[in-house]
């Protein structure tokens, strides 16, 4: 089955304590991104990644880092969390199309809590 | 700035009608626009997808109309099901083209039999 997965489902972590979120998917999607999503707010990009090895900046990045070494993978960490990172985070991917438009797949998402 | 407008406020109507959900943008001209359903504590779902070149999109029981005079997207769901109820939201390329999406905040559709 086509899908994004992301581990853990739920987390409850203490501020300053050191996290990965991960995400792959099964699609060989060239473009991965991940988005917060906070009542009110909406949707908003952390950071994005259009190729391996090739990650950028998107709304939102402060206190997040990204990596993309293999194709599958597009994990995210965050260094030294803290209460205000507490959000609903989701991994998406899209594939590259010629004719573009980017539709975009969603992984299940992610509850951070940081007390 | 780039800047999208969904009706914060809940859209309720009765099972079998047909449900209309604006959005509205400013500032540039997007190539194309989205549409997304987002259920309680779940990844948005991708629905359709429209040109700016396209006026019209159907899909079984959805619509997606793009005036690009207007700056605006109608998002229409035809003999609307109480399971048809969750969040919809619009998503357009960032300004300049680039892959970077950026989604409204969208509308709560709430179908009542």
């Amino acid at each position: 089955e086509a899908q994004v997965t992301q581990n853990p489902r739920y987390l409850i972590t203490v501020t300053g304590k050191k996290l990965t979120v991960t995400c792959s998917q099964n699609m060989n999607h060239e473009y991965m991104s991940w988005y917060r999503q906070d009542p009110g707010l909406g949707l908003r990009q952390i950071y994005y990644s259009m190729n391996v090895e090739v990650t950028d900046k998107g709304d939102v990045p402060e206190g997040y880092k990204v990596s993309r070494k293999e194709k599958r993978n597009f994990p995210l960490i965050l260094e030294s969390p803290s209460p205000n990172q507490t959000s609903l985070y989701f991994c998406a991917s899209s594939p590259r199309t010629s004719a573009g438009g980017y539709e975009q797949y969603f992984g299940p998402g992610t509850r951070l809590t940081v007390t | 700035s780039q800047k999208i407008e969904q009706n914060s406020e809940a859209l309720n109507i009765q099972e079998g009608k047909t449900a209309t959900l604006t959005c509205n943008y400013t500032n540039y001209s997007p190539a194309y626009l989205q549409w997304y359903r987002q259920d309680p504590g779940r990844g948005p779902v991708f629905l359709l997808l429209i040109r700016e070149n396209e006026k019209e999109k159907r899909k079984e029981r959805l619509k997606v109309t793009f005036d690009t005079t207007l700056k605006q997207s109608l998002f229409h769901i035809t003999a609307s099901q109480p399971a048809d109820s969750a969040t919809y939201l619009c998503a357009l390329p960032k300004e300049g083209g680039s892959y970077i999406p950026t989604f409204g905040r969208g509308t709560s559709l709430i179908v009542h039999p």
